[in-house]
């Protein structure tokens, strides 16, 4: 079963640049989470997605951050434009409710960007 | 607010029986106990989960008392392998909504030594 797929693996932009990310789920995946991870810190989630519906996007810096899941499947998060302290590692997630899992999430190998 | 706390760091030899206790004192009736693992440049990845007592796999095991205000991951003889932030998380089973509550902490740093 292929993993989570994320692009690009790293990314390098200057400050007020703006910036997109991709993210390929597990097939057959409902749920779709996007995280930003601080070096030295826990993920933090930034939204949730339920199918292409938005559950939870309490987190997410609304001002300057987008995402969308059209057809329920892929995913980009924008970030328009950026500051210095979005640099950091941003990490896509998806989850099944099938078998019993518990919304186990599957991650992939994240985004590192760098903001100069 | 995190509703979880681990502590920061734990060092062990190749081995041995690592135990790591997360405690969550305010879990509620309908919170699962999740532990993550993550290796530099990568994405966590799930260990276990559990609700109540006793939970084991091919990877670990998860100890949870009556209460469930704490629980703790065991890593039976770690290897050098097993260096890596373990993250215990607290969330609901809610399939219609929001899984906010979902947080990671800082995590365990577990560094494994020959």
């Amino acid at each position: 079963e292929a993993g989570v797929a994320q692009s690009p693996r790293y990314k390098i932009i200057e400050k007020r640049q703006s910036v997109a990310f991709w993210c390929n789920p597990i097939s057959g995946h409902a749920t779709l989470y996007w995280y930003q991870q601080i070096l030295g810190q826990g993920p933090k989630l930034l939204i949730q997605f339920q199918n292409n519906g938005v559950v939870d996007d309490s987190q997410l810096p609304k001002d300057r951050f987008s995402a969308e899941r059209l057809k329920g499947v892929d995913s980009t998060l924008k970030i328009q434009p950026a500051k210095l302290e979005d640099s950091a590692v941003y990490l896509c997630a998806s989850s099944s409710r099938a078998g019993g899992t518990k919304n186990i999430q599957y991650f992939g190998a994240g985004t590192r960007l760098s903001v100069l | 607010l995190a509703k979880t706390t681990q502590p920061i760091s734990m060092d062990s030899y190749e081995g041995q029986e690592v135990n790591i206790t997360c405690s969550h004192n305010n879990i509620a009736t309908n919170d699962y106990i999740t532990w993550y693992q993550q290796f530099p440049s990568q994405g966590p990845r799930f260990i276990i989960q559990g609700y109540k007592t006793k939970v084991t796999n091919e990877v670990a095991s998860l100890f949870i008392p009556a209460d469930r205000k704490s629980s703790t991951l065991s890593l039976p003889r770690v290897s050098l392998s097993d260096t890596a932030v373990y993250y215990c998380l607290v969330g609901e089973e809610n399939y219609g909504g929001s899984q906010g509550n979902l947080i990671f902490g800082k995590g365990t740093k577990l560094s494994v030594k020959p």
